[in-house]
C-alpha cells in the first residue's frame, strides 16, 4: 500500500505534550518525514530520517518509529507557535512519494 | 542559500493544459543527488504528490496523474516545468515545486518554493 494514515486533529495545552501517529506499509522500510504547515504558507521539515531536526527547528519536536509500521511526531511543551497542520511523508521501493492526510494540531 | 519559485498562468479552462515552471536559484538543477519535483494542495485539504524529475530526464510520477502529467528539466535555464492536460475543476490547487531528497532512508522536501494558486474555471 502506499498510504499514509494521520489522525486528522488533535488539540493540547500550552506546555504540554503531544503526539501525533502516522501509520503505513512503507513505514516497514524508511523512516518517515515530518512538515509543519502553517496557513498561507509552504510546508517547512521538522523532523527527518530517524529524528534529525534541520537547523532552527526547536528541540522540543522530536521523532521515533515504534513496531513496524508507525511513525510519530512528538511536541513536548507545546508553544501557541506550534498549531499548525502536521503531514508525514514518506516514500515507497518504486520512487513513489506519499503523504499523510495531515493533522491539524490545535494549541489551547 | 538554495530558493525555488514557481510561475505560471493562475487561471486554466477545463480541458485545457496547466503548465508551470519552476525556476532555481542558488544551486545547480544538475545535481547528481537531489530529485525536482512538484506537489499540490487543493484549497482546505491535504498535500499530493504529482512527480518527481532527476536531471538525467529520468522522472516518476503519482499513478492517480500519470496520464495526464508531464515532467521536463531545462539545465540551460536552471529550470524544471510541470505540465497536467485534460484539466478538470478537482485540479485547482495551490501548486508547490520543491527539491526532493530520495534516499535508503526515505525521502525528504526541501526546500519548497511559496507556491501558486492555480484555478480551473471557464
Amino acid at each position: 500500500s502506499s498510504e499514509l494514515t494521520q489522525d486528522p486533529a488533535v488539540s493540547v495545552a500550552v506546555g504540554q505534550t503531544v503526539r501525533i501517529t502516522c501509520q503505513g506499509d512503507s513505514l516497514r522500510s524508511y523512516f518517515a518525514t515530518w512538515y509543519q504547515q502553517k496557513p498561507g504558507q509552504a510546508p517547512v521539515v521538522v523532523i527527518y530520517g530517524e529524528n534529525d531536526r534541520p537547523s532552527g527547528i526547536p528541540d522540543r519536536f522530536s521523532g521515533s518509529t515504534s513496531g513496524d509500521s508507525t511513525a510519530s511526531l512528538t511536541i513536548i511543551g507545546a508553544q501557541a507557535e506550534d498549531e499548525a497542520d502536521y503531514y508525514c511523508n514518506s516514500r515507497d521501493s518504486s520512487g513513489n512519494v506519499m503523504f499523510g492526510g495531515g493533522a491539524k494540531v490545535t494549541v489551547l | 542559500q538554495l530558493q525555488l519559485q514557481e510561475s505560471g498562468p493562475g487561471l486554466v479552462k477545463p480541458s485545457e493544459t496547466l503548465s508551470l515552471t519552476c525556476t532555481v536559484s542558488g544551486d545547480s538543477i544538475s545535481s547528481t543527488y537531489y530529485y525536482w519535483g512538484w506537489i499540490r494542495q487543493p484549497p482546505g485539504k491535504g498535500l499530493e504528490w504529482i512527480g518527481n524529475i532527476f536531471y538525467s530526464g529520468s522522472a516518476y510520477y503519482n499513478s492517480a496523474l500519470k496520464s495526464r502529467v508531464t515532467l521536463s528539466i531545462d539545465k540551460s535555464k536552471n529550470q524544471f516545468s510541470l505540465k497536467l492536460n485534460s484539466v478538470t475543476t478537482a485540479d485547482t490547487a495551490v501548486y508547490y515545486c520543491a527539491r526532493l531528497e530520495m534516499s535508503y532512508i526515505g525521502s525528504r522536501i526541501d526546500p519548497w518554493g511559496q507556491g501558486i494558486l492555480v484555478t480551473v474555471s471557464s
